[in-house]
């Protein structure tokens, strides 16, 4: 099965900073998905990203870039130039066929004007 | 394309009583996931259907059923209700199990009193 951890609880920034939200997982499949969800305050989980275990390419897509890193078990995700827009509640998940999606307690950010 | 729809919205129910919840997936999309999402526990994977079959179940008791319809959509019940149930209920629909992206529904927000 897999789980998946981010170790940064809450995270504050002023707006305009760059921040970058941790997420490392854990599981004994040679393929499953890796995902990135925004939760904003009404609730509803937003998709950002998938990518699969045999694509380790970085993705940039406007201020947001992820790097997925097989060697280190990380997926890590980055906002540049943060905006108020950005505070929220970002969930690192994993799922591979035979199991469910699997979320991690998730990371709130606060960008403060 | 229409989303996940998830009724009711919000919802509140007495301890002892029973609760329906429904999720109808995208068009085309033949799995449905329910999640439990509460402050304490996060995201919590509840089942799972595909083409009417419960493919994966979470750690919750019997209190907790679900079933999906040939029309892809699913409900989900939970007998008894607790105070502890009060949380919010997150559907998500995907075209495939494996590794297909995870669309999610805006949830219902349960109240037990």
């Amino acid at each position: 099965a897999q789980k998946v951890t981010q170790a940064q609880t809450e995270i504050s920034v002023v707006e305009k900073e760059d921040v970058t939200l941790d997420c490392v997982y854990e599981t004994r499949d040679t393929t499953y998905y890796l995902f990135w969800y925004k939760q904003p305050p009404s609730g509803e989980l937003v998709f950002l990203i998938r990518r699969n275990s045999f694509d380790e390419q970085n993705e940039i897509s406007g201020r947001y870039s992820w790097n997925f890193q097989k060697s280190t078990s990380s997926f890590n995700f980055t906002i540049t130039a943060s905006q108020v827009v950005d505070s929220a509640v970002y969930f690192c998940a994993a799922h591979s066929g035979n199991t469910p999606l699997v979320f991690g307690k998730g990371t709130r950010l606060s960008v403060i004007a | 394309k229409a989303g996940v729809t998830q009724t009711p919205r919000y919802l509140i129910k007495t301890r002892g009583q029973q609760v329906t919840l429904s999720c109808s997936p995208i068009s085309g999309h033949r799995s449905v996931s329910w999640y439990q999402q509460t402050p304490g526990q996060g995201l919590q994977f509840l089942f799972e259907y595909f083409s009417e079959t419960q493919r994966n179940k979470g750690n919750f008791p019997g209190r907790f059923s679900g079933r999906q319809f040939s029309n892809s959509r699913s409900e989900m019940n939970v007998s008894t209700l607790e105070l502890g149930d009060s949380a919010l209920y997150l559907c998500a629909s995907s075209l495939r199990v494996d590794g297909g992206g995870y669309t999610f529904g805006s949830g219902t927000r349960l109240t037990v009193v």
